[in-house]
């Protein structure tokens, strides 16, 4: 079965404090793996996916195939980071549906 | 910058009628999807577009739903009579080509159910 996991709903941190979403997956298989973006008001967006290895706003995430994990994280949080972040994944092949994590809000504090 | 257009926002309707919901992708973009996401809950897949045919859908995606691409530029998901547990938000998304690419969304349309 496809599932992502992402077992924090709501994270707070202070501002310059480190910040790691975490994401578990399940997939027989070798799959794409993606962290999409929700600020408020707006729709969502790709921040990065694994295939890439780049890091984006400041964001990096590792595919770590032993743990089934793609972690998300950033050295130094800024006000700007606060949104819904969600960890998603898709067969290998491409063009294919996007598999969702339950979200987690992000709340940097000043 | 292109972008993955829906209309309406948002849509009020009554249990057992009919709603059309409408996306027009961005213009070079050859794969189209629906998702929905229920107040509270995960963002989930309804079914996926390609060459004007369905080409995956999900268990959500009964006989009650129905895609279209009536012209070249509109992406429609009909619901023909819809139930208080079709309320949710529905975003549509589009991508390019099929290599692993980013699929772009809409801002998403907020059916209501009375």
């Amino acid at each position: 079965a496809q599932r992502v996991t992402q077992p924090e709903k709501l994270l707070s941190v202070f501002k310059g404090a480190p910040v790691e979403l975490k994401c578990n997956y399940s997939y027989s298989g070798s799959p794409e793996l993606f962290w999409y973006v929700q600020y408020s008001r707006q729709r969502l967006q790709l921040l990065l996916r694994h295939i890439s290895r780049e890091s984006i706003k400041g964001f990096t995430a590792d595919l770590n195939k032993g743990e089934t994990s793609f972690h998300l994280k950033k050295p130094f949080a800024q006000e700007e980071d606060s949104a819904m972040y969600y960890c998603a994944l898709s067969g290998p092949q491409g063009a294919q549906k996007l598999v969702f994590g339950q979200g987690t809000r992000l709340t940097i504090n000043p | 910058e292109p972008e993955v257009t829906q209309t309406p926002s948002h849509q009020v309707t009554q249990m057992g009628q009919e709603v059309i919901l409408r996306c027009v992708p961005i213009s070079n973009h050859l794969y189209f999807y629906w998702y929905r996401q229920i107040l509270g809950q995960k963002v989930e897949f309804l079914v996926s577009f390609y060459n004007n045919e369905i080409s995956e859908k999900s268990e959500i995606f009964d006989d009650q739903f129905s895609v279209e691409r009536p012209d070249g530029s509109n992406f429609t998901l009909k619901i023909r009579s819809t139930k208080l547990e079709d309320s949710a938000m529905y975003f549509c998304a589009s991508t390019r080509t099929s290599g692993s690419d980013e699929q772009f969304f809409g801002p998403g349309t907020r059916l209501t159910v009375l």
